[in-house]
């Protein structure tokens, strides 16, 4: 059973800051491995996706990378802004969709 | 592109009262929708995968009776909260899947928040 785990579950940074956010799932079996973010009572913003035959993928400030044989995706915000500030949300796509449980920014002015 | 609409966007209810929830793909044709729900704090769970032209396929744990999906057209699902309960107040999305470059991409909805009394 796929699993995705989220770490840190909480993350407060000063504005400016460079940051890492990660995501760890169980079953190497993927298609794919995407990103989301999601703003208090909102639904998900697509951020990047990541195929299972890719390493990473950039858009912007943003720059997933993947690595698939040790189950690890990281999301890198270069310069963060409190417009940053957001819930994000790494999932799997193997069949299903599993998500992880999410990482609280609060990126302060 | 690809945008998916729900309605409503929140909705409250008296318990023992039935809610539907309706999720469109405005521009595109989806044969899968799927319908998740996130309690507070907690991540989305997928609940069951909507084919057009046929039962829903229910998550273990899923109360099929209680959630009622229906699929009729490729831009249309509905998901029917029966017999609503306060436990049933949550935060309901849906997805839609697009094919592109042969790899399935889910498209989500804005959420439907259901507050049951």
């Amino acid at each position: 059973k796929q699993e995705v785990t989220q770490i840190p579950a909480a993350l407060s940074v000063p504005e400016g800051e460079n940051l890492v956010l990660n995501c760890s799932f169980t079953d190497s079996a993927i298609y794919n491995l995407q990103w989301f973010r999601q703003d208090p009572g909102k639904g998900l913003t697509s951020l990047l996706l990541i195929q299972s035959s890719q390493r990473e993928q950039t858009s912007g400030r943003l720059n997933a990378s993947l690595d698939k044989s040790s189950g690890r995706s990281t999301l890198y915000i270069a310069a963060s802004q409190p417009g940053d500030s957001a819930t994000y949300l790494c999932a799997v796509q193997g069949g299903k969709l599993i998500f992880g449980q999410g990482t609280e920014l609060s990126v302060k002015p | 592109g690809a945008v998916v609409s729900q309605h409503p966007s929140w909705v409250i209810c008296k318990s023992g009262t039935s809610v539907k929830i309706e999720c469109r793909s405005l521009d595109f044709q989806a044969t899968t929708m799927f319908w998740y729900r996130q309690f507070p704090k907690q991540s989305l769970m997928l609940m069951a995968t909507s084919n057009e032209g046929s039962k829903a396929t229910y998550e273990q744990g899923v109360e099929k009776d209680k959630f009622l999906i229906n699929h009729a057209s490729l831009t249309l699902s509905t998901l029917t909260v029966t017999s609503a309960h306060p436990e049933d107040s949550s935060f309901y999305i849906c997805s839609a899947t697009v094919t592109w470059e042969f790899a399935d991409t889910q498209y989500f909805g804005p959420g439907t928040r259901l507050t049951v009394l």
